[in-house]
């Protein structure tokens, strides 16, 4: 089975852009969750979807959205960028509705300049 | 809020000496703990997990970790570490059924051949 996909993996934006990235999770699998790691912060839960619905979300500002398809692939969007959003994204994914095992993507280098 | 303590942030040690690093949590009801592992270059990778029942669990690469509720607390170890173990290692909790994860700031492990 191949592994979770996110493109692209690296991006470079300017502040007040913004930006969509994607998650492919491993074939059958339908909960995604997204995260955001930085070298200070360690890795913070940004969203979690399941069957294309949110089920719980971490302390982000609006600008950082996220949905998911029918067919699982999930996108995050982020508004507005601002020079604290460089940061390595990470998509992870688990089989669901209740599996709590997650296999992480090689994430998306995001930088802001 | 729930969170995450990993108290050693940077750990170097000699191949064959023993490993432990700590990591406590705050949340006061049921838990999915986790460790994963984030090898130079590589993905995050689980170690181990802890459901329910024997609280001593095994995971990949000779690692153990044990769950001690009345310390909140799930430390890994290891006997002898190799130089291959170098990494980052990241604790991560799961309060049941909120689908929300919540990781500590990883610690990095240095082995010295």
């Amino acid at each position: 089975k191949a592994g979770v996909t996110q493109t692209p993996r690296y991006l470079i934006k300017t502040r007040g852009q913004q930006v969509t990235l994607s998650c492919s999770p491993i074939s059958g699998h339908r909960s995604v969750s997204w995260y955001q790691q930085t070298p200070g912060q360690g890795l913070q839960f940004l969203f979690e979807y399941f069957s294309e619905t949110q089920r719980n979300k971490g302390n982000f500002p609006g600008r950082f959205s996220g949905r998911q398809f029918s067919n699982s692939r999930s996108e995050m969007n982020v508004s507005t960028l601002e020079l604290g959003d460089s940061a390595l994204y990470l998509c992870a994914s688990s089989s669901g509705p209740d599996a709590y095992e997650q296999y992480f993507g090689p994430g998306t280098r995001l930088t802001v300049t | 809020a729930q969170s995450v303590s990993q108290h050693n942030h940077h750990v170097i040690l000699s191949e064959a000496a023993s490993l432990e690093l700590g990591c406590n949590y705050s949340y006061g009801g049921t838990v999915n703990l986790f460790w994963y592992v984030q090898y130079p270059g590589q993905h995050l990778q689980l170690l181990l997990k802890y459901f329910s029942g024997d609280p001593l669990v095994k995971g990949i690469k000779g690692f153990e970790a044990e769950f001690i509720k009345s310390k909140f607390s799930f430390n890994l170890r290891k006997p002898s570490v190799q130089w291959s173990d170098t990494a980052e290692y990241f604790c991560a909790v799961n309060a049941g059924g909120t689908y929300k994860y919540i990781f500590g700031t990883g610690t990095r492990l240095k082995v010295l051949a």
